[in-house]
């Protein structure tokens, strides 16, 4: 089973920060947050990953709190080409290399 | 950059059948990974290869097989098809074995079984 916990779904209007929660309650010190995300008829996309830093790209941010037990997603200028189900995943060596994917938030992007 | 490219794209077969479904990974990969995705639902892990050889398998059955040539290439097949193996199947390359490099998909093959 997944060790995450996303809401459903999430609307987000265009131009403005969408902000994707996740809780991980039970996630081991030595375990990373993953965030993929999948656009209808594409394989999943990898967006961003962390331990316990904040952690930025050139796709993303990830706010991770202090006691790790939840996570925020932002993607800063949110865009209609940004619609698709974004996956907040828990990994470390112990998966041995075995994503858990739960169902994920699909994010709508509304003009 | 060539990222990670699976053929075929689709594909259709009868019930009985037997599958064979390729994956090169990106370019400075050596372990691959495959997953079964069925419609409406996340990614599931079948097996991952690293060294040609298989360290971890999820919960699916000897009816899926895999392999891994030296050039890290490799192949997932399917014998005795069901109805129910009809779902998209990803493949995904990372480097380093079991460290935590992202593993990148493909856009996987759409297998239809009538």
């Amino acid at each position: 089973d997944a060790k995450t916990t996303q809401p459903p779904s999430m609307d987000c209007a265009e131009g403005r920060a969408a902000n994707l929660p996740c809780n991980h309650s039970t996630i081991s010190g030595n375990e990373y947050v993953y965030w993929y995300r999948q656009i209808h008829s594409q394989g999943p996309q990898y967006i961003i990953h962390g331990l316990k830093n904040n952690e930025t790209n050139e796709m993303a941010s990830l706010i991770i709190t202090e006691d790790r037990k939840s996570s925020t997603l932002i993607l800063p200028h949110a865009t209609l080409r940004d619609t698709a189900v974004y996956y907040c995943i828990v990994y470390g060596s112990s998966n041995t290399g075995k994503l858990i994917f739960g169902q994920g938030t699909t994010l709508q992007v509304k003009p | 950059d060539a990222g990670v490219t699976q053929s075929p794209t689709h594909l259709i077969k009868t019930r009985g059948q037997q599958v064979t479904l390729r994956c090169s990974p990106k370019s400075g990969h050596d372990t691959v990974s495959w997953y079964q995705q069925a419609l409406g639902q996340g990614p599931q892990f079948i097996f991952q290869y690293y060294e040609e050889e298989e360290r971890q398998r999820g919960n699916f059955p000897d009816r899926f097989s895999g392999h891994q040539f030296p050039n890290y290439s490799s192949e997932l097949n399917v014998n005795a098809l069901l109805l129910g193996d009809s779902a998209l199947y990803l493949c995904a390359s990372s480097s380093g074995g079991f460290g935590n490099q992202p593993q990148h998909f493909g856009d996987g093959t759409r297998l239809s079984i009538l």
